[in-house]
């Protein structure tokens, strides 16, 4: 069935590094591709996404890259700050007719920003 | 803002309670989802819902059932509560003309004893 793997499962940075956290999908007719934020005891909340004719978004520190043949999407944190601290899940969709609005949902990183 | 509001962010119940967890969504968005979140699990989808009326099995459905007789409305019930259903929950809703942005209610976890 459809499969979203995510990794690492958690990530320990110092601050004003960079974080990558990577998945892959198995579903080739998946098209969009968000990336949600969920900081401790609070609910998760959508940080950026892409679809399938983008191979790159930015939105300041943050970043998506996509890779349609391999099946890949990435998230980038660049200069992190200890703000960034959270667990990060990906998933994948199909969008568009007849869809019912499902994401399929990676395990989910746990990032540390240590100060 | 989208608001989702779940009834009860902290609940404990006995084995074999029936238990009805509540999802409210005001902004007319045709798809509703619940998941329940545990360590090391992620987000595991239970069941969800794409109109009133309708709801379709998720990845692990057993041991649960949904309502959603109004669209707002998306109801979980767990017909004899266990104590594997420890969980955090945590609702969803989402409108499928915005692509498939979810938004999230506060969680309800519960407990059974």
């Amino acid at each position: 069935g459809e499969n979203v793997e995510q990794h690492p499962s958690t990530l320990s940075v110092q601050e004003g590094d960079s974080a990558v956290i990577k998945c892959t999908y198995s579903d080739s007719a998946s098209n969009y591709f968000p990336w949600y934020k969920q900081e401790l005891g609070k609910r998760p909340q959508l940080i950026i996404d892409i679809r399938s004719n983008v191979g790159e978004k930015k939105d300041q520190r943050i970043a998506v890259t996509l890779n349609k043949t391999a099946k890949h999407f990435s998230l980038h944190i660049t200069e992190t700050q200890p703000e960034d601290s959270a667990v990060y899940f990906c998933a994948a969709s199909k969008w568009g007719s007849s869809n019912t609005g499902k994401l399929i949902f990676g395990q989910g990183t746990t990032l540390q920003v240590k100060p | 803002d989208v608001k989702v509001t779940q009834s009860s962010r902290y609940l404990v119940k006995r084995t074999g309670e029936k238990v009805f967890l509540e999802c409210v969504q005001d902004m007319d968005h045709e798809n509703m989802f619940w998941y329940r979140q545990d360590p090391g699990l992620g987000l595991r989808l239970i069941y969800f819902s794409y109109d009133v009326k309708m709801k379709e099995k998720g990845d692990i459905p057993e041991g649960y059932s949904v309502s959603r007789e109004k669209k707002e409305r998306f109801s979980l019930i767990l017909e004899s509560a266990s104590t594997n259903q420890t969980s955090m929950y945590l609702c969803a809703s989402s409108d499928t003309r915005a692509k498939n942005i979810q938004y999230f209610g506060a969680g309800t976890r519960l407990s059974v004893l």
